[in-house]
């Protein structure tokens, strides 16, 4: 079946570092979303890409699609303390005809 | 307020008791889920449920059963659990099945 694997699975930065998540994907995806989890909460939609080789900002966080459509990465600039929080790929096979989520990467941040 | 509505947000129970989790959007999406999350661990995907019907069930033990009386309103029902089912219980609904997914604020569950 189809795997979303993420990494690194935690990260801990200094405030002001930068922080990238990757996630990868067995199969070809048709669109990759991308969640937030802050800690005690629940996963809120950051963004979809569709595109292959799509590229879409979000102030600080960067969004990427590769070229081949398996995998995406989620790069935080100049991270914060409200960068906080687990992040979750979810990509979507539609031959599988459902999304399925990455094990996520949890941000910790030094003030 | 995401638009998925969970009830209650945190639950206690013992392992013989029956409990029911409720979960409710007016979003006009087709489809419901519900996810299993423990502490540091992934997302677990339990059932979906498409235009009512079960589409999805990733071998989920029978003490939990799902109820999906229309597409607005999603239930889980649980009896007899074991304190290794204490977990965030999510709920989350999307236009169709194939995302994107808004999810509710989950119930907290503690099995003792």
């Amino acid at each position: 079946g189809q795997q979303v694997m993420q990494i690194p699975q935690y990260q801990h930065v200094q405030e002001g570092e930068d922080f990238t998540t990757y996630c990868n994907s067995s199969t070809t995806l048709s669109n990759i979303q991308w969640y937030k989890q802050r800690p005690g909460g629940h996963p809120v939609f950051l963004i979809q890409l569709v595109k292959s080789g799509e590229v879409k900002k979000q102030k600080r966080l960067t969004f990427q699609f590769g070229e081949a459509k398996k995998n995406s990465s989620l790069h935080i600039t100049a991270t914060q303390t409200t960068d906080v929080g687990t992040y979750f790929c979810a990509g979507l096979n539609t031959n599988a005809g459902k999304s399925t989520f990455g094990d996520g990467t949890t941000l910790t941040v030094k003030p | 307020e995401t638009g998925v509505t969970q009830t209650p947000r945190h639950l206690v129970m013992g392992m013989t008791n029956k409990k029911s989790l409720k979960c409710e959007q007016h979003l006009g999406h087709n489809a419901m889920y519900w996810y299993k999350q423990s502490a540091k661990k992934p997302l677990e995907l339990m059932f979906v449920y498409n235009f009512k019907e079960q589409t999805e069930n990733n071998s989920v033990p029978s003490r939990f059963s799902p109820e999906c009386p229309n597409s607005s309103h999603l239930f889980l029902h649980l009896h007899t659990l074991q304190p290794e089912d204490s977990a965030l219980y999510l709920c989350a609904s999307s236009q169709d099945s194939w995302g994107l997914y808004t999810f509710g604020s989950g119930t907290r569950l503690t099995v003792v």
